[in-house]
């Protein structure tokens, strides 16, 4: 079966505009996570939804939003883009947001470079 | 939230045993232990997880440490293709949902 895809796989934007990022999860998981991945930092977690609900959210700025729709796809998105932002942003699935009986599959990633 | 302390690297030889450690010593006594890992250039896969009791599947062993204060991935002959980060990650609950949180990882790598 189709993995967890993650669009675009790179993308560089300038410093002041916004990004859209697309994560389609595998077919029958409702639940999709992202999280920012930067070498300093490890993985952080971002938000995780379910049957289009935000159901948990970190600790990042207003500028990071997400939604998700009735075919469980996601998206994110990070307006007023800083050079800080440059990360690879995961897209995790899973059947439901219960990470103890349903483990995530992640994406390979979006690869952001802001300059 | 809990946090873990894993070794930034460790290298083996291929064929061998590998024991990759994990401290958690503020893990909570509902909180899971995962271990997720890392291969170049993709996302992470997860590898196995448990909470008191030590796990075996067919990719590799937990071992946890009575007190849980600590735990130890075991792969028992390594490859080539386990070169990888290896992260421990500990479920936290928050509220009525669960969110895993990562720490840095550690690189492994493997010897022909």
């Amino acid at each position: 079966k189709a993995g967890v895809t993650q669009t675009p796989r790179y993308l560089i934007k300038t410093r002041g505009q916004q990004v859209t990022l697309s994560c389609s999860p595998i077919s029958g998981h409702r639940s999709v996570s992202w999280y920012q991945q930067t070498p300093g930092q490890g993985l952080q977690f971002l938000f995780e939804y379910f049957s289009e609900t935000q159901r948990n959210k970190g600790n990042f700025p207003g500028r990071f939003s997400g939604r998700q729709f009735s075919n469980s796809r996601s998206e994110m998105n990070v307006s007023t883009l800083e050079l800080g932002d440059s990360a690879l942003y995961l897209c995790a699935s899973s059947l439901a947001p219960d990470v103890i009986n349903y483990g995530y599959t992640f994406g390979s990633g979006t690869r952001l470079t802001v300059v | 939230d809990a946090k873990t302390t894993q070794p930034n690297s460790m290298e083996s030889n291929e064929e061998e045993p590998v024991h990759l450690p994990c401290n958690h010593s503020t893990i909570s006594g509902t909180d899971y232990i995962h271990w997720y890992r890392q291969l170049p250039s993709q996302g992470p896969e997860y590898v196995i997880h448990g909470l008191t009791s030590n796990v075996n599947n067919r990719m590799a062993s937990l071992a946890i440490a009575e007190d849980r204060k600590s735990s130890t991935l075991i792969l028992h002959r390594a490859t080539l293709r386990d070169a990888a980060v290896y992260y421990c990650i500990l479920s936290s609950n928050a509220g009525n949902n669960r969110k895993l949180i990562w720490g840095l990882g550690t690189s492994l790598a493997v010897n022909p």
